[in-house]
């Protein structure tokens, strides 16, 4: 069964540098998407993506965060200068609408 | 926001007794999706049920949609220790809208 997949599955990094999630979709899905999950809360959405440009983004995706398609299957999630408050899971999704979204397993990102 | 919230929060029951959790949510959607989250893990897509339907099963899982009163219901009958998971519901507006999703509800099967 096609499912999507995530590296690293871990990344530490000090503040202040610059970090890339990666994310490979599954084939067919037209739709990406990025959440995050500090630890013992709730799962929040970040930003989607089709098309080849952002269609919807959250408070929280800033001017720090950017994502970016740069082939046929990967898709990446930069923040800039990473902070404290980055710390969390970061989930990427993608889908077929209107169908569910899948997610993977996860990058757990810790700024120390 | 389309914020939902599940509750309970937490759920302690049996191993074979059935478990009903609750979201709400405060806009119109097209679509509601259940997940479920274990520890420190992925979430693993449990059903999806649109906003023109009433109630929806897979297995021992069991659906429901009031869109008037905008909450929903997930019953799992049977239950099993394998089944101790934190689910949540996320409602879409549908397209490229992300989910949101509410704090969860955090199930223990006890053996």
């Amino acid at each position: 069964e096609p499912e999507v997949t995530q590296t690293p599955s871990h990344q530490v990094t000090q503040m202040g540098q610059e970090v890339i999630l990666r994310c490979v979709p599954i084939s067919n899905h037209l739709y990406f998407y990025w959440y995050r999950q500090i630890l013992g809360q709730k799962v929040e959405f970040l930003v989607s993506f089709y098309n080849n440009e952002i269609s919807e983004k959250s408070e929280i995706f800033d001017d720090q965060f950017s994502v970016e398609r740069p082939d046929g299957s990967n898709f990446t999630l930069k923040i800039r200068s990473t902070k404290l408050e980055d710390s969390a899971m970061y989930f990427c999704a993608s889908s077929d609408p209107p169908k569910e979204q899948f997610f993977g397993p996860g990058t757990r990102l810790t700024v120390l | 926001s389309q914020q939902g919230e599940e509750d309970p929060q937490a759920l302690s029951i049996q191993e074979g007794e059935n478990a009903t959790m609750n979201c709400s949510y405060k806009t119109s959607i097209n679509n509601l999706q259940w997940y479920r989250q274990n520890s420190g893990r992925g979430l693993v897509h449990l059903i999806l049920i649109r906003s023109n339907e009433r109630e929806k099963h897979s297995g021992r899982l069991r659906v429901t949609l009031d869109t008037s009163k905008k909450s929903s219901s997930l019953l799992i009958t049977a239950s099993r220790a394998a089944d101790t998971a934190s689910y949540f519901c996320g409602n879409s507006g549908g397209g490229a809208d992300g989910l949101t999703f509410g704090k969860g509800t955090h199930l223990i099967i006890q053996p």
